[in-house]
């Protein structure tokens, strides 16, 4: 079964480094989402992607935050310089058609800041 | 403004035991409504889903019923296993202008936790 596959699933970084985390969404969808989750909190939108460019971000992603398609099928979601308050889990996810919220997610990466 | 509130847990059942999972959602339209599933260790999973006034949607044992008139999407089960033990998320999508219709806005979540 196609599924989102998501790499690392675990990363700890100091504060300032910049971080790049790599999601392989299902081949043939159109739609690519990031999510996070910080540890004991609600699952929040960060930003959506479609044709290549960013649909809609959330007030989470500032400029620090960047995503990318570079090579087709590799979806990227770069922090340019970490704090510790983007610790949390990383979402990636991905759908097919338009008007579904049927999204297909990732098992998530772990970011830590140290 | 758009908004989800769902029950807090954590909640503890024994097996065969019934389950409900309360969410209400406040919306400025009409959201297509979905569950979560989070088992651990693992990502996301959809559980099941609603997109229009008194539709059900039913997967694995377990329902919920889109209700327009008090804005809610209870989750329920008859009898719970131990299998079942995960975090559900209440997750409407709320409509919009633009591309992102996968954009969810998720409830807290619920941990669920089902003994023998």
């Amino acid at each position: 079964e196609p599924e989102v596959t998501q790499t690392p699933s675990h990363q700890v970084t100091q504060m300032g480094q910049e971080v790049i985390l790599r999601c392989v969404p299902i081949s043939n969808h159109l739609y690519f989402y990031w999510y996070r989750q910080i540890l004991g909190q609600k699952v929040e939108f960060l930003v959506s992607f479609y044709n290549n460019e960013i649909s809609e971000k959330s007030e989470i992603f500032d400029d620090q935050f960047s995503v990318e398609r570079p090579d087709g099928s590799n979806f990227t979601l770069k922090i340019r310089s970490t704090k510790l308050e983007d610790s949390a889990m990383y979402f990636c996810a991905s759908h097919e058609q338009r008007n579904t919220g049927e999204l297909f997610f990732g098992e998530g990466s772990r970011l830590t800041v140290l | 403004g758009n908004s989800v509130t769902q029950m807090e847990g954590p909640v503890t059942l024994s097996e065969e035991a019934f389950l409900t999972i309360n969410c209400t959602y406040t919306a400025t339209g009409y959201p297509s409504l979905f569950w979560y599933v989070q088992y651990p260790g693992e990502g996301l999973q959809l559980l099941l889903k609603a997109t229009k006034a008194d539709d059900k949607g039913s997967n694995k044992g377990f329902e919920a019923t889109y209700r327009k008139e008090t804005t809610s999407f209870h989750l329920e089960k008859g009898s719970v296993q131990v299998s079942d033990s995960a975090v559900y998320f209440c997750a409407p999508s709320f409509p919009a202008g633009g591309t992102s219709y996968g954009k969810l806005t998720f409830g807290q979540g619920t941990i669920l936790t089902v003994h023998p």
